[in-house]
């Protein structure tokens, strides 16, 4: 059974930096994209970017480039997004995905809250 | 401002056919670009629905089909259930924009 397993809620002050984790199980990870999408409150959702774990190629939303960083460690079938200095706009729940054409898997979302 | 346009709110009574619109242009479904539909149930994370215009993954009712006629793609729910009350977003790629994009999404509620 394909299974996206991504970490807890994290709430964070502006200006600090985070890291969430997307890990993945009953396929082989390697060799799929992983795609994230932002949903902020009450709002759509947002394709930020793709991460193809074998080799880390990454494709980014423009609208998310420089803001976020996607990686990947394919010996653990885990990737993940981080920033580097969180705004009050950043709150927003974060999912993972396995993309193949389409997004047919998804994690369980990860909500992040940047408050001071 | 999302690229592709969906109505906000549908609504219809159990047993009932609803269809939701998702209207693009010609550099998105009008440039015969894949459209993906997705559920998103209450306080969960969005499930794929339908792939590929009108495809239906293992599992997902037949009471749920896809269609696409121009620029615009349709999903439509027959026989309303109110497990089905939830939100819907289609999803495309944009080859002016050169990235994948996703609906303004819409509320279905079961009366």
């Amino acid at each position: 059974e394909v299974q996206l397993v991504q970490s807890g809620a994290e709430v964070k002050k502006p200006g600090e930096s985070l890291k969430i984790s997307c890990k993945g199980s009953g396929y082989n990870f390697r060799k799929d994209w992983i795609g994230w999408v932002r949903q902020m409150p009450g709002k759509g959702l947002e394709w930020m970017g793709i991460i193809y774990p074998d080799d880390s190629d990454t494709k980014y939303n423009p609208s998310f480039q420089g803001q976020v960083t996607f990686s990947a460690d394919k010996s653990i079938n885990t990737a993940y997004m981080q920033w580097s200095s969180l705004k009050a706009s950043d709150t927003a729940i974060f999912y993972c995905a396995r993309y193949t054409n389409y997004f047919d898997y998804w994690g369980q979302g990860t909500l992040v809250t940047v408050s001071s | 401002q999302s690229v592709l346009t969906q109505p906000p709110s549908v609504s219809g009574a159990p047993g009932q056919r609803v269809t939701i619109s998702c209207t693009g242009s010609s550099s998105n479904i009008g440039a015969d670009y894949d459209v993906h539909w997705y559920q998103q149930l209450p306080g969960s994370a969005p499930k794929l629905l339908i792939y590929g215009h009108d495809n239906r993954p293992s599992g997902v009712p037949d009471r749920f089909s896809g269609s696409k006629s121009g620029t615009s793609a349709f999903l439509a729910i027959t026989g309303l259930q109110a497990e089905d009350e939830a939100d819907y977003h289609c999803q495309s790629f944009d080859r002016r924009l050169g990235f994948y994009v996703f609906g303004s999404g819409t509320k279905v509620t079961v009366l």
